[in-house]
């Protein structure tokens, strides 16, 4: 099972408001990631979560604030979010293997955020 | 991470075998060699992944070259399914930084299969 879950699908929030986004999954893996992909552009790293410790911050502004409350869950607290944040948020997860590559990521279906 | 260069579009028709090429002339020893695709609207999905021996699995084959600075996906028998833009990813083994390794997906392949 790979499954990576996240709700909501869609997301419609005003300037003002505060929502959050949540990630799960239970394949025991310990990175959690967050992307964001605008349209018709290549998905781009925000976030890395590893033993639920922020390991990777791409200069991502304040008013995304992530949080990994423990090693299933991932959210992404929004907060004063203006309209060119519009887009497809996508989380993943990897697991460190034992030989081979390590943490090969794998992705849940994304929530789909419209600023108005 | 070393940089990937993939054609923009590709058409394969169905049934067919599609391969899908990718560039990495600047690929390291310890750097491998991962595919996504993603499909209208949805995560992007893996596929396979390689260092240096071709690999194979139920979706597709990788064939990297001897001197690592290409490879080759082969899906053996397209299928409408199969449309999708399709990332060619180098990305270094974090090894004791596992948590911070980066896929950082270039432009991709728009796989158009014609039915």
């Amino acid at each position: 099972d790979t499954e990576v879950t996240q709700t909501p699908k869609h997301l419609v929030m005003g300037m003002t408001n505060k929502k959050s986004l949540k990630c799960e999954q239970h394949m025991g893996h310990r990175a959690m990631y967050w992307y964001k992909q605008k349209a018709k552009k290549p998905p781009e790293l925000m976030f890395v979560y590893s033993y639920e410790k922020l390991s990777i911050n791409e200069s991502v502004p304040s008013r995304f604030s992530p949080e990994c409350p423990n090693s299933s869950l991932l959210n992404l607290h929004l907060h004063a979010l203006q309209p060119e944040d519009s887009a497809l948020y996508l989380c993943a997860s990897s697991q460190e293997e034992s030989g081979g590559a390590r943490g090969t990521q794998y992705f849940g279906p994304g929530t789909r955020l419209l600023v108005l | 991470d070393a940089k990937t260069t993939q054609p923009t579009s590709m058409d394969c028709a169905e049934g067919r075998a599609a391969n899908l090429p990718c560039n990495h002339s600047t690929i390291s020893g310890n750097e491998y060699v991962y595919w996504y695709r993603q499909i209208h609207s949805q995560g992007p999905q893996y596929i396979i992944h390689g260092l240096k021996n071709n690999e194979t699995n139920e979706m597709a084959s990788l064939i990297i070259t001897e001197d690592r600075k290409s490879s080759t996906l082969i899906l053996p028998h397209a299928t409408l399914r199969d449309t999708a833009v399709y990332y060619c990813i180098v990305r270094v083994d974090g090894g004791a930084n596992f948590g911070n390794e980066k896929l950082t997906f270039g432009t991709g392949t728009r796989l158009t299969i014609i039915p």
